[in-house]
């Protein structure tokens, strides 16, 4: 089955600066990545996300860029400020699962002002 | 606002009791539902996958008869603890989709914990 390997599990930046978050896939099959913010205590929520026929998308300050042939996809948050704090998940989502998600183990993002 | 509400946000429940915990998308049809369970300072573990009026699939090492799903309608999804016991207190996440390819939606998630 699908497995989702994320690094670093945690990361602290300055107020302003970039972070990136990293994670890799074992489904060549998987179509799906969202990534998602949760806080503490709440449930996850869904930052932005990129399907397999693109390499690259962008929100905002938010980007992600998928490289298929090496199966591995990333996070980047641009200017970061202090509410960016937070833990992130990627996931994928394998072909033909109905939906089922398949997590990363998380990133504790801390950004200090 | 919210697409996907789940309701307790907490219970406290004595063990060898049941709790149920409900997962209702607000504004669309979910023909799928997933539940999740995540302890402190961990991912998201799938525990099963919902799809309306059909049994739940559960994934490996989850046991059904411990863990009752039930997906009666495109809104509603309920899970059951049955005889629960204090290692079952967890952050219990459920999440939402129309269907394959779909965006899909996590409710705010419910802490069980047992007594």
């Amino acid at each position: 089955g699908e497995n989702v390997e994320q690094h670093p599990s945690t990361l602290s930046v300055q107020e302003g600066d970039s972070a990136v978050i990293k994670c890799t896939y074992s489904d060549s099959a998987s179509n799906y990545f969202p990534w998602y913010k949760q806080e503490l205590g709440k449930g996850p929520q869904l930052i932005i996300d990129i399907r397999s026929n693109v390499g690259e998308k962008k929100d905002q300050r938010i980007a992600v860029t998928l490289n298929k042939t090496a199966k591995h996809f990333s996070l980047h948050i641009t200017e970061t400020q202090p509410e960016d704090s937070a833990v992130y998940f990627c996931a994928a989502s394998p072909l033909n699962q109905g939906g089922k998600l398949i997590f990363g183990q998380g990133t504790e993002l801390s950004v200090k002002p | 606002g919210a697409v996907v509400s789940q309701h307790p946000s907490r219970v406290i429940c004595k063990s060898g009791t049941s709790v149920k915990i409900e997962c209702r998308s607000l504004d669309f049809q979910a023909t799928t539902m997933f539940w999740y369970r995540q302890f402190p300072k961990q991912s998201l573990m799938l525990m099963a996958t919902s799809n309306e009026g059909s049994k739940a699939t559960y994934e490996q090492g989850v046991e059904k008869d411990k863990f009752l799903i039930n997906h009666a309608s495109l809104t509603l999804s309920t899970l059951t603890v049955t005889s629960a016991h204090p290692e079952d207190s967890s952050f219990y996440i459920c999440s939402a989709t129309r269907g394959p390819g779909n965006t899909i939606y996590f409710g705010e998630g419910s802490w069980l914990t047992v007594v």
